[in-house]
Protein backbone atom coordinates (compact mmCIF):
# COMPACT_ATOMS: atom_id res chain seq x y z
CA UNK A 1 0.00 0.00 0.00
CA UNK A 2 0.73 3.30 -0.82
CA UNK A 3 1.38 6.31 2.07
CA UNK A 4 2.85 9.99 2.49
CA UNK A 5 4.33 11.03 5.76
CA UNK A 6 5.02 14.74 6.00
CA UNK A 7 5.77 15.26 9.61
CA UNK A 8 6.11 18.83 10.37
CA UNK A 9 2.89 19.79 10.73
CA UNK A 10 3.61 23.17 11.74
CA UNK A 11 6.84 25.28 10.38
CA UNK A 12 7.53 29.29 11.29
CA UNK A 13 10.26 30.97 9.90
CA UNK A 14 11.48 34.75 9.65
CA UNK A 15 11.51 35.94 6.05
CA UNK A 16 14.75 34.83 4.38
CA UNK A 17 15.81 32.15 6.51
CA UNK A 18 15.79 28.96 4.34
CA UNK A 19 13.70 25.92 5.46
CA UNK A 20 13.18 21.96 4.30
CA UNK A 21 9.62 20.46 4.32
CA UNK A 22 10.27 16.58 4.51
CA UNK A 23 8.41 14.15 2.73
CA UNK A 24 8.60 10.28 3.31
CA UNK A 25 7.25 8.00 0.91
CA UNK A 26 6.30 3.96 0.71
CA UNK A 27 5.42 1.87 -2.01
CA UNK A 28 6.07 -1.51 -3.30
CA UNK A 29 5.95 -0.54 -6.95
CA UNK A 30 9.03 0.00 -9.19
CA UNK A 31 7.58 2.99 -11.24
CA UNK A 32 5.92 5.90 -9.02
CA UNK A 33 5.51 9.19 -9.34
CA UNK A 34 6.28 12.06 -6.72
CA UNK A 35 4.66 15.39 -6.66
CA UNK A 36 4.32 18.96 -4.66
CA UNK A 37 1.38 21.60 -4.17
CA UNK A 38 1.41 24.33 -2.48
CA UNK A 39 -2.38 25.54 -0.94
CA UNK A 40 -2.41 29.36 -0.20
CA UNK A 41 -5.09 30.51 2.18
CA UNK A 42 -7.31 30.82 -1.10
CA UNK A 43 -7.78 27.12 -1.03
CA UNK A 44 -6.11 25.93 -4.38
CA UNK A 45 -4.02 23.67 -5.25
CA UNK A 46 -1.37 24.50 -6.98
CA UNK A 47 0.95 22.11 -8.64
CA UNK A 48 4.86 22.94 -8.20
CA UNK A 49 6.50 19.97 -9.12
CA UNK A 50 6.56 15.86 -10.31
CA UNK A 51 9.29 13.49 -10.30
CA UNK A 52 9.72 9.56 -11.66
CA UNK A 53 10.91 7.14 -9.46
CA UNK A 54 13.71 6.54 -12.71
CA UNK A 55 15.05 10.53 -12.01
CA UNK A 56 16.66 11.25 -9.09
CA UNK A 57 18.27 14.41 -9.86
CA UNK A 58 17.38 16.97 -7.76
CA UNK A 59 15.86 19.99 -9.55
CA UNK A 60 16.33 23.50 -8.15
CA UNK A 61 13.55 26.06 -9.94
CA UNK A 62 14.35 29.48 -8.42
CA UNK A 63 14.29 29.56 -4.59
CA UNK A 64 12.49 26.37 -4.64
CA UNK A 65 14.32 22.81 -4.81
CA UNK A 66 13.93 19.47 -4.62
CA UNK A 67 15.85 16.62 -2.91
CA UNK A 68 15.05 13.43 -3.85
CA UNK A 69 16.30 10.42 -2.56
CA UNK A 70 15.45 6.80 -3.01
CA UNK A 71 17.52 4.96 -1.19
CA UNK A 72 15.78 7.02 1.89
CA UNK A 73 12.04 7.35 0.05
CA UNK A 74 12.55 10.92 0.48
CA UNK A 75 11.37 13.57 -1.40
CA UNK A 76 12.23 16.97 0.60
CA UNK A 77 11.19 20.98 -0.64
CA UNK A 78 13.88 23.38 -0.01
CA UNK A 79 12.44 27.15 -0.06
CA UNK A 80 15.78 29.44 -0.16
CA UNK A 81 15.19 32.63 1.17
CA UNK A 82 11.62 32.18 2.12
CA UNK A 83 9.09 35.17 1.77
CA UNK A 84 5.89 36.27 2.96
CA UNK A 85 4.31 35.05 -0.17
CA UNK A 86 5.43 31.82 0.61
CA UNK A 87 3.13 30.66 3.51
CA UNK A 88 0.99 28.48 3.01
CA UNK A 89 0.02 24.33 3.61
CA UNK A 90 2.47 22.49 1.20
CA UNK A 91 1.05 19.13 -0.13
CA UNK A 92 3.43 15.71 -1.00
CA UNK A 93 1.85 13.21 -3.30
CA UNK A 94 2.55 10.18 -4.35
CA UNK A 95 1.07 8.37 -7.21
CA UNK A 96 1.70 4.34 -8.75
CA UNK A 97 -0.79 4.50 -11.14
CA UNK A 98 0.30 4.90 -15.10
CA UNK A 99 -2.69 6.64 -15.46
CA UNK A 100 -2.49 9.23 -13.20
CA UNK A 101 -5.90 8.85 -11.15
CA UNK A 102 -4.76 7.43 -7.66
CA UNK A 103 -2.69 10.31 -6.19
CA UNK A 104 -2.25 9.71 -2.06
CA UNK A 105 -1.44 12.86 -0.33
CA UNK A 106 0.45 13.67 2.70
CA UNK A 107 -1.56 15.47 5.88
CA UNK A 108 0.91 18.78 4.39
CA UNK A 109 2.73 20.77 6.61
CA UNK A 110 1.58 24.70 6.84
CA UNK A 111 4.64 26.93 6.65
CA UNK A 112 3.95 30.69 7.92
CA UNK A 113 7.04 33.30 7.05
CA UNK A 114 7.19 35.99 9.10
CA UNK A 115 7.99 39.66 8.10
CA UNK B 1 -10.14 31.37 -18.43
CA UNK B 2 -8.68 29.87 -15.30
CA UNK B 3 -7.75 25.58 -15.58
CA UNK B 4 -10.31 24.56 -13.41
CA UNK B 5 -13.46 26.74 -12.35
CA UNK B 6 -15.61 25.72 -8.98
CA UNK B 7 -18.62 27.36 -8.13
CA UNK B 8 -20.04 28.28 -5.86
CA UNK B 9 -17.05 29.51 -3.57
CA UNK B 10 -18.98 29.20 -0.85
CA UNK B 11 -22.51 27.30 0.20
CA UNK B 12 -24.47 27.78 3.58
CA UNK B 13 -26.93 25.36 3.72
CA UNK B 14 -29.33 23.25 5.88
CA UNK B 15 -29.53 19.50 6.51
CA UNK B 16 -32.70 19.10 4.65
CA UNK B 17 -31.60 21.03 1.52
CA UNK B 18 -30.44 19.74 -1.98
CA UNK B 19 -27.62 21.83 -3.86
CA UNK B 20 -25.49 21.43 -6.33
CA UNK B 21 -21.53 22.16 -6.37
CA UNK B 22 -20.02 22.53 -10.10
CA UNK B 23 -16.53 22.04 -11.54
CA UNK B 24 -15.84 22.94 -14.78
CA UNK B 25 -12.20 22.51 -16.61
CA UNK B 26 -10.44 24.45 -19.68
CA UNK B 27 -7.23 22.66 -19.51
CA UNK B 28 -8.56 19.54 -22.36
CA UNK B 29 -8.38 16.83 -20.06
CA UNK B 30 -10.47 13.22 -19.60
CA UNK B 31 -10.09 12.70 -15.73
CA UNK B 32 -12.23 14.99 -13.29
CA UNK B 33 -12.15 13.93 -9.45
CA UNK B 34 -13.92 14.98 -6.25
CA UNK B 35 -11.42 15.49 -2.89
CA UNK B 36 -12.87 16.73 0.28
CA UNK B 37 -10.64 18.51 2.50
CA UNK B 38 -12.28 18.84 6.06
CA UNK B 39 -9.91 20.59 9.03
CA UNK B 40 -7.08 18.30 10.89
CA UNK B 41 -7.87 15.52 8.07
CA UNK B 42 -5.85 14.53 4.98
CA UNK B 43 -7.52 15.35 1.47
CA UNK B 44 -9.96 12.45 1.05
CA UNK B 45 -10.72 11.36 -2.77
CA UNK B 46 -14.24 10.77 -3.08
CA UNK B 47 -14.84 9.96 -7.02
CA UNK B 48 -13.20 9.72 -10.06
CA UNK B 49 -14.42 9.83 -13.60
CA UNK B 50 -12.26 8.80 -16.52
CA UNK B 51 -13.70 9.72 -19.78
CA UNK B 52 -16.59 10.33 -18.56
CA UNK B 53 -17.07 6.98 -16.70
CA UNK B 54 -16.97 6.57 -12.92
CA UNK B 55 -14.22 4.68 -11.96
CA UNK B 56 -14.01 4.91 -8.17
CA UNK B 57 -16.19 5.86 -5.95
CA UNK B 58 -14.23 5.77 -2.19
CA UNK B 59 -17.26 4.46 0.67
CA UNK B 60 -18.99 8.18 -0.17
CA UNK B 61 -22.31 8.35 1.41
CA UNK B 62 -25.42 8.05 -0.59
CA UNK B 63 -26.24 11.72 0.21
CA UNK B 64 -23.46 12.75 -2.51
CA UNK B 65 -24.37 11.76 -5.69
CA UNK B 66 -21.78 12.49 -8.35
CA UNK B 67 -22.62 13.56 -12.39
CA UNK B 68 -19.72 14.16 -14.71
CA UNK B 69 -22.20 14.67 -18.17
CA UNK B 70 -19.01 15.57 -20.49
CA UNK B 71 -15.38 15.73 -19.75
CA UNK B 72 -15.12 19.50 -19.18
CA UNK B 73 -18.04 19.38 -16.61
CA UNK B 74 -18.88 17.54 -12.81
CA UNK B 75 -21.39 18.26 -10.57
CA UNK B 76 -21.39 16.89 -6.81
CA UNK B 77 -25.36 16.56 -5.64
CA UNK B 78 -25.66 16.96 -2.33
CA UNK B 79 -29.07 16.16 -0.13
CA UNK B 80 -29.66 15.87 3.46
CA UNK B 81 -26.18 16.77 4.94
CA UNK B 82 -24.79 16.00 8.06
CA UNK B 83 -23.32 18.67 10.33
CA UNK B 84 -19.64 16.67 9.70
CA UNK B 85 -19.95 17.29 5.92
CA UNK B 86 -19.19 20.81 6.66
CA UNK B 87 -15.46 20.95 4.83
CA UNK B 88 -14.05 22.37 1.69
CA UNK B 89 -14.88 20.20 -1.69
CA UNK B 90 -12.20 20.46 -4.79
CA UNK B 91 -12.49 19.31 -7.98
CA UNK B 92 -9.70 18.22 -10.17
CA UNK B 93 -8.66 17.60 -13.59
CA UNK B 94 -5.80 15.44 -15.40
CA UNK B 95 -4.80 13.93 -18.60
CA UNK B 96 -5.93 10.21 -17.74
CA UNK B 97 -3.90 8.12 -20.32
CA UNK B 98 -0.44 9.14 -19.54
CA UNK B 99 1.70 8.12 -16.53
CA UNK B 100 2.55 10.44 -13.77
CA UNK B 101 0.14 13.67 -14.66
CA UNK B 102 -0.22 15.94 -12.08
CA UNK B 103 -3.60 17.11 -11.12
CA UNK B 104 -5.00 20.32 -11.04
CA UNK B 105 -7.47 21.56 -9.09
CA UNK B 106 -10.11 24.56 -8.52
CA UNK B 107 -10.02 27.25 -5.72
CA UNK B 108 -12.45 24.68 -4.43
CA UNK B 109 -16.27 25.19 -2.51
CA UNK B 110 -16.23 26.09 1.22
CA UNK B 111 -19.58 24.23 2.45
CA UNK B 112 -20.94 24.75 5.82
CA UNK B 113 -24.01 22.44 6.91
CA UNK B 114 -26.28 24.16 9.48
Amino acid sequence: AQKVTQAQTEISVVEKEDVTLDCVYETRDTTYYLFWYKQPPSGELVFLIRRNSFDEQNEISGRYSWNFQKSTSSFNFTITASQVVDSAVYFCALSEDNYGQNFVFGPGTRLSVLP
Amino acid sequence: ETGVTQTPRHLVMGMTNKKSLKCEQHLGHNAMYWYKQSAKKPLELMFVYSLEERVENNSVPSRFSPECPNSSHLFLHLHTLQPEDSALYLCASSQANRGGQPQHFGDGTRLSIL
